[in-house]
This record gives structure tokens, C-alpha cells and sequence, in this order.
């Protein structure tokens, strides 16, 4: 129940498409639903988050979309770039105003953005 | 902002001997520490939650005595890994939360033991 699954493995784009990532969790407690960035050898950067409270939020070229009933969440980037080119981690945490919130992360996808 | 610095970057180091890695929030103060681990193409495995003063909490499986965790000030969190073996090789990664559920990542340390 604390699992958060995330598809696809793998993606490849062409630059200029739209990337989707999808994840899905079990626990109903989670309360916070963040996406990372994780360039080969670096640690991941928070990317966007979002709350159970709204179903979109954008940023720049990034939304996520989030389906409370579903309990699924997805990530989108429009206009990819080769630059967007990483491993993608979406995650999910409980309690998550506070420090204590642990997050659960999804298994990851390894995004290509061919030029 | 919220610039998480770990230090060092990677080692290389004799299987028994101890190695100390330093995980930094430069710019915001945590009260919450998080260590984690990574092994090649896998995700994040969270090994142990560090509070400021406090004893850390271990997942699971990892061993405290073999992973000793101190968070001696609102930024500084550090991780030595006791007697290591080359078993022990891995990307560890620190983050660290301003205190809103917010982590950030610091930038790694990749550890080898020969």
C-alpha cells in the first residue's frame, strides 16, 4: 500500500513533443505529490509538486495532473527539449506540511529527447 | 535558494575502513535530514530520517551500527559508514527539508571500496 508505481520504464520523444509520465499509489493518507529531476551522477532536483487539493498546476513547460479518485498523478512536459533528457522520479509522502513526511519514490523513467 | 551541498563528491576507499560523508542546507535551516541510497539505474532507497539533536530513525534492513547517523546542527547532517566493504559501494544521496514537506536533494556522494 505504500507503493507508488510509475510507468513508463522508459519514454523517447522527439524535441518539441509532449513527454507523459504517469504514477499511482494506493495510500489515500498521501498528501503530497512531488516530481523529480535526475541528471546521470547528480541528485535528483525538485521539478513541480502538487497537493490533493487542486488537480492541475503549471509550471513553465511542466504540469502535473492529478486524479484524486483515480489516485493516479502524471507528469507532462510540453515543447520537450533534448536538454529535458534525465530520469524522471515522481514520489508521494504523508504528512506532507511537515518534516516528517517520508517520501515513497515511483521506480523511475528514463526520458530521451531525440533533436 | 534551497541549496543542499554534500561533501565529498565521491571516494575511493580500503574495504574496513570508515568513511565520513557531510550533507549541508546552505541557505535555509532543517530540522529534518533524510539519507538515501541508489544503486545503478534504480530509484532512491530512503535509509534513515535524521533530526536535528536527536537519535536518527532507520528504515528497515539498514544497519545503525554500520551506518552511523549524527545531525548535530540545523544544516549539517553526516553519515559514516563503518567498516566499509565493498558491498557497500553505492550513490549516497542527502536531502533536507526547510520544514513545509519540501525536500531537497544535495548532489551525491558516490562511495567505492576496494
Amino acid at each position: 500500500q505504500q507503493q507508488v508505481k510509475q510507468s513508463p520504464q522508459s519514454l523517447i520523444v522527439q524535441k518539441g513533443g509532449i513527454s507523459i509520465i504517469n504514477c499511482a499509489y494506493e495510500n489515500t493518507a498521501f498528501d503530497y505529490f512531488p516530481w523529480y529531476q535526475q541528471f546521470p551522477g547528480k541528485g535528483p532536483a525538485l521539478l513541480i509538486a502538487i497537493r490533493p487539493d487542486v488537480s492541475e498546476k503549471k509550471e513553465g513547460r511542466f504540469t502535473i495532473s492529478f486524479n484524486k479518485s483515480a489516485k493516479q498523478f502524471s507528469l507532462h512536459i510540453m515543447d520537450s527539449q533534448p536538454g529535458d533528457s534525465a530520469t524522471y522520479f515522481c514520489a508521494a509522502s504523508t504528512d506532507g506540511s511537515s518534516n516528517t513526511g517520508k517520501l515513497i519514490f515511483g521506480q523511475g523513467t528514463t526520458l530521451q529527447v531525440k533533436p | 535558494g534551497a541549496v543542499v551541498s554534500q561533501h565529498p563528491s565521491w571516494v575511493i576507499c580500503k574495504s574496513g575502513t570508515s568513511v565520513k560523508i557531510e550533507c549541508r542546507s546552505l541557505d535555509f535551516q532543517a530540522t529534518t535530514m533524510f539519507w538515501y541510497r541508489q544503486f545503478p539505474k534504480q530509484s532512491l532507497m530512503l535509509m534513515a530520517t535524521s533530526n536535528e539533536g536527536s537519535k536518527a530513525t532507520y528504515e528497515q534492513g539498514v544497519e545503525k551500527d554500520k551506518f552511523l547517523i549524527n545531525h548535530a546542527s540545523l544544516t549539517l547532517s553526516t553519515l559514516t559508514v563503518t567498516s566499509a566493504h565493498p558491498e557497500d559501494s553505492s550513490f549516497y544521496i542527502c536531502s533536507a527539508s526547510p520544514g513545509d514537506g519540501t525536500q531537497y536533494f544535495g548532489p551525491g556522494t558516490r562511495l567505492l571500496v576496494l
